[in-house]
């Protein structure tokens, strides 16, 4: 069965600091993954996705993420983070044969101004 | 931007009672999936809907479970007898044919006492 592990379940930052949160899944399969977010009060929305290609992949507010096969990892990066980004993120994967999201716990993140 | 909805957005019900939770997909999308999440765990996938019916499912997703599309545009989950466990956050969300990534509503907060 797959599964997804988010190593921390909350950060706190100050602005302007570098963000990294790591995802990891179990899988052996092609698989294709994906970033959500959860700001406060609102609904999940989808940061970036990686189905194939580059395995460096870019999102949506300076968000980006990279695909590592041999450590079936699917990291969250941004270079400096601000207040906005304050919000819950999930890392999710589904087969590629697949529909259903397998999501991880969740990282809450809170930004210091 | 197209987005999905879910109505109601809290929804508080006896234990025994029957719950119907409301969702309208994005319009042109032919996908639709059920998720959870109780309080503090992980967001859980119940089922997927296509064509008519039911594509997958999970264990959580029993008899008591039932998912319909009534009409050109909602899509609704059921459960038929409620039970103190099925308290969560029910959270919709939809597709298009040919591409994995799904968008979810806001969600329905299920309290059930």
């Amino acid at each position: 069965a797959q599964s997804v592990s988010q190593h921390n379940h909350h950060v706190i930052l100050s602005e302007a600091a570098s963000l990294e949160l790591g995802c990891n899944y179990s899988y052996g399969g092609t698989v294709n993954l994906f970033w959500y977010v959860q700001y406060p009060g609102q609904h999940l929305q989808l940061l970036l996705k990686y189905f194939s290609g580059d395995p460096l992949v870019k999102g949506i507010k300076g968000f980006e993420a990279e695909f590592i096969k041999s450590k079936f990892s699917f990291n969250l990066r941004k270079p400096s983070v601000q207040w906005s980004d304050t919000a819950e993120y999930f890392c999710a994967v589904n087969a590629a044969y697949g529909n259903k999201l397998v999501f991880g716990a969740g990282t809450i993140l809170r930004v210091k101004s | 931007e197209p987005e999905v909805t879910q109505t109601p957005s809290h929804q508080v019900t006896q234990m025994g009672q029957e719950v119907i939770l409301r969702c309208v997909p994005i319009s042109n999308h032919l996908y639709f999936y059920w998720y959870r999440q109780i309080l503090g765990q992980k967001v859980e996938f119940l089922v997927s809907f296509y064509n008519n019916e039911i594509s997958e499912k999970s264990e959580i997703f029993d008899d008591q479970f039932s998912v319909e599309r009534p009409d050109g545009s909602n899509f609704t989950l059921k459960i038929r007898s409620t039970k103190l466990e099925d308290s969560a956050m029910y959270f919709c969300a939809s597709s298009a044919t040919s591409a994995p990534e799904q968008f979810f509503g806001p969600g329905t907060r299920l309290t059930v006492l």
